[in-house]
């Protein structure tokens, strides 16, 4: 158990919806980030999230947004869901702002677009 | 071209076998290279990381940089059935680029009994 907790697990929903993943992080990790995994493009970075602010943005699409709350845990809102967008979601932490070498990942959202 | 290229396999290898994965990467900002295994509806899980050119052994894992050719490799020796998985390598510049992991896309490993 990496400490990084993801809900939910699955996903299942229509093309046009909204939905909101949620992620809390190892305790006394200040970073949230944000990857999305898919068959044909691999895990790719979405955002990344430090105390409460965003620090960096990624591949991210206009209709994705995040926030990361005082008590540390960060959503990520998809809206206008289409077919494309069923992917693994994955959130990780750091202690600090770097991925380079202790960052954990959760189990994962894994988003079904019908 | 990909920033990071790895043969997505599948890789099926006997019980005791010795494992190479590999990955080549086309930007010379990376500095640290990971390896990330994946298990099947898991999150990834970091096996090991280098920090610029060398070796770096873990047990029955072994990982090399050459960043003259920009290449990696992760070997795993004695391999076992609960290796089977998705190894993932991922890399990142050191510094300001770090916050993100740029990763290739996996080779699936089984290990066969």
């Amino acid at each position: 158990d990496s400490g990084v907790t993801q809900t939910p697990k699955h996903l299942i929903t229509a093309t046009g919806q909204r939905v909101t993943l949620r992620c809390s992080p190892r305790s006394g990790d200040l970073s949230v980030y944000w990857y999305q995994q898919s068959l044909d493009q691999g895990l790719q970075f979405l955002i990344q999230y430090y105390n409460g602010e965003e620090r960096a943005k990624g591949n991210i699409l206009e209709r994705f947004s995040a926030q990361q709350f005082p008590d540390l845990h960060s959503e990520l809102n998809l809206s206008s869901l289409e077919l494309g967008d069923s992917a693994l979601y994955f959130c990780a932490s750091s202690a600090r702002g770097s991925m380079n070498t202790e960052a954990f990942f959760g189990q994962g959202t894994r988003l079904t677009v019908v | 071209q990909k920033e990071v290229e790895q043969d997505p396999g599948p890789l099926s290898v006997p019980e005791g076998a010795i494992v190479s994965l590999n990955c080549t990467y086309s930007n010379s900002a990376f500095q640290y290279f990971m390896w990330y295994r994946q298990y099947s509806r898991k999150g990834p899980e970091l096996l090991m990381y280098t920090y610029s050119s060398g070796n770096k052994e873990d047990g029955r894992f072994t990982a090399q940089v050459d960043k003259s050719s920009k290449y990696i490799s992760l070997f795993i020796r004695d391999s076992q059935p609960s290796d089977s998985a998705t190894y993932l390598c991922a890399m990142s510049p050191s510094g300001a680029g770090s916050y993100q992991l740029t990763f290739g896309k996996g080779t699936k490993l089984s290990v066969i009994p």
